[in-house]
């Protein structure tokens, strides 16, 4: 089945620096999607790209669509405490259905006191 | 909008013992999923619904699994005879054709 790579997998920063995490595919997708997962709760949407190219902002995040369909990028811009978390990249599942999604296995974001 | 609702939030059970895990999805929303999520595994797709349909099973570990949507309103994931292994958090999630999910909060099963 589909794979998806996230790198890094746990980044250890000071409040206030920036954050870039990728994720890449063994295959090509057409929608990618980035969500945010809290202690004890579920995944959240942040942002969902849906052209190859195509870059997208979402408050302090942005996110890339990569031009070879194989690839995204996440870019947290002067993070702040409540980034903490894991974030994942997605996209849609391979199986005998069309509307399930795959998941990385995601990025830990630690912000460093 | 409550959100998808799922129950409970913990359940611990002994190793052998029939669980059944509940989920009201968004009203409105004609997709249903169900996950697993493990530290080795990640998040997993084990079943989806669309309509109250099973559309793909494929991710259901084992005949031990099984799903059931009644109705628009409501889904169960059952899982008997138990075992350790099947130790995770499980999510109930739902959308509509956006691929813009909802996940619930999750249920915390622990088999011992």
């Amino acid at each position: 089945g589909q794979q998806l790579n996230q790198s890094p997998q746990s980044m250890f920063i000071q409040e206030g620096e920036d954050v870039s995490m990728n994720c890449t595919s063994s295959s090509i997708f057409n929608t990618w999607l980035w969500y945010k997962q809290d202690p004890g709760e579920g995944p959240v949407l942040l942002i969902a790209l849906y052209k190859a190219g195509e870059l997208t902002s979402n408050g302090r995040l942005t996110a890339q669509f990569g031009i070879t369909r194989k690839d995204s990028f996440l870019n947290i811009s002067a993070s702040i405490p409540s980034d903490v978390g894991i974030y994942f990249c997605a996209g849609p599942y391979s199986g005998g259905g069309a509307d399930g999604l795959t998941f990385g296995k995601g990025t830990h974001l630690i912000i460093q006191p | 909008d409550a959100g998808v609702i799922q129950s409970p939030r913990h359940e611990v059970t002994e190793m052998g013992q029939e669980v059944t895990l509940r989920c009201k999805p968004i009203s409105g929303h004609d997709y249903l999923f169900w996950y697993r999520q493990t530290m080795m595994r990640g998040l997993e797709l084990l079943i989806y619904f669309n309509n109250n349909v099973p559309i793909d099973d494929s991710g259901m570990p084992e005949d031990r699994f099984s799903a059931k949507m009644p109705n628009a309103s409501f889904s169960t994931l059952k899982i008997q005879p138990s075992e350790p292994r099947d130790s995770a958090v499980y999510f109930c999630a739902s959308s509509d054709r956006n691929y813009g999910y909802t996940f619930g909060s999750g249920t915390r099963l622990t088999v011992v």
